[in-house]
């Protein structure tokens, strides 16, 4: 099945700064979701978006983050003041045709100095 | 929340060999999924079960979904070069069409030995 891209592959910010990650689904989907891996770590969860809303999200989400999809196309995952601790692979998922399947992009290195 | 625990942390094998890692977990799933994981890149979905008791195979892999609901394993035979990487186990309870997100397993790094 057709994957997802996302954008950038790697981001180096300054503490406190605002990054946005990108992700653009090949072809339509309504069933979104972010997850990030801290280097050495297992995937975790931070939010799923259906239909334009967040559906379901993990104590990890807090009020720094926020995810939209503003052209109907893109679907993107904005940190608001980056800390240190945000330094993680970052993956946008998109379900299959089998719901209850997830596929993967091949994530964003976020870097926060 | 749901917690999985995944074993064996890595192995090291020798070309040829066959090798199972399986996934526990506290509570049940209604899906389990079993993915690969290289280097910089993202997990690539391997196999899904979605019955407790099944038994689905690909190529040279084979999983299966737990009675319990709360546990899977995944084999790999005959193993070559290419399956080096990390093997992550992911739940989903998915009840009522929600709950729809994965809880992943700490992984195992597997290493074959040529």
């Amino acid at each position: 099945e057709p994957e997802v891209t996302q954008t950038p592959s790697h981001q180096v910010t300054q503490m406190g700064q605002e990054v946005i990650l990108r992700c653009v689904p090949i072809s339509n989907h309504l069933y979104f979701y972010w997850y990030r891996q801290i280097l050495g770590q297992k995937v975790e969860f931070l939010v799923s978006f259906y239909n334009n809303e967040i559906s379901e999200k993990s104590e990890i989400f807090d009020d720094q983050f926020s995810v939209e999809r503003p052209d109907g196309s893109n679907f993107t995952l904005k940190i608001r003041s980056t800390k240190l601790e945000d330094s993680a692979m970052y993956f946008c998922a998109r379900e299959g045709q089998t719901a209850d399947t997830q596929y993967f992009g091949p994530g964003t290195r976020l870097t926060v100095l | 929340g749901q917690q999985l625990n995944q074993s064996p942390q890595s192995m090291f094998i020798q070309e040829g060999e066959d090798v199972s890692m399986n996934c526990t977990s506290s509570s049940i799933f209604n899906t389990w999924l079993w993915y690969k994981q290289d280097p910089g890149e993202g997990p690539v979905l391997l196999i899904a079960l979605y019955k407790a008791g099944e038994l689905t195979s690909n190529g040279r892999l084979t999983a299966q979904f737990g009675i319990t609901r709360k546990d899977s394993f995944l084999n790999i035979s005959a193993s070559i070069p290419s399956d080096v990487g990390i093997y992550f186990c992911a739940g989903q309870l998915n009840w009522r069409g929600s709950a729809r997100q994965l809880t992943f397993g700490s992984g195992t790094q597997l290493t074959v030995l040529p």
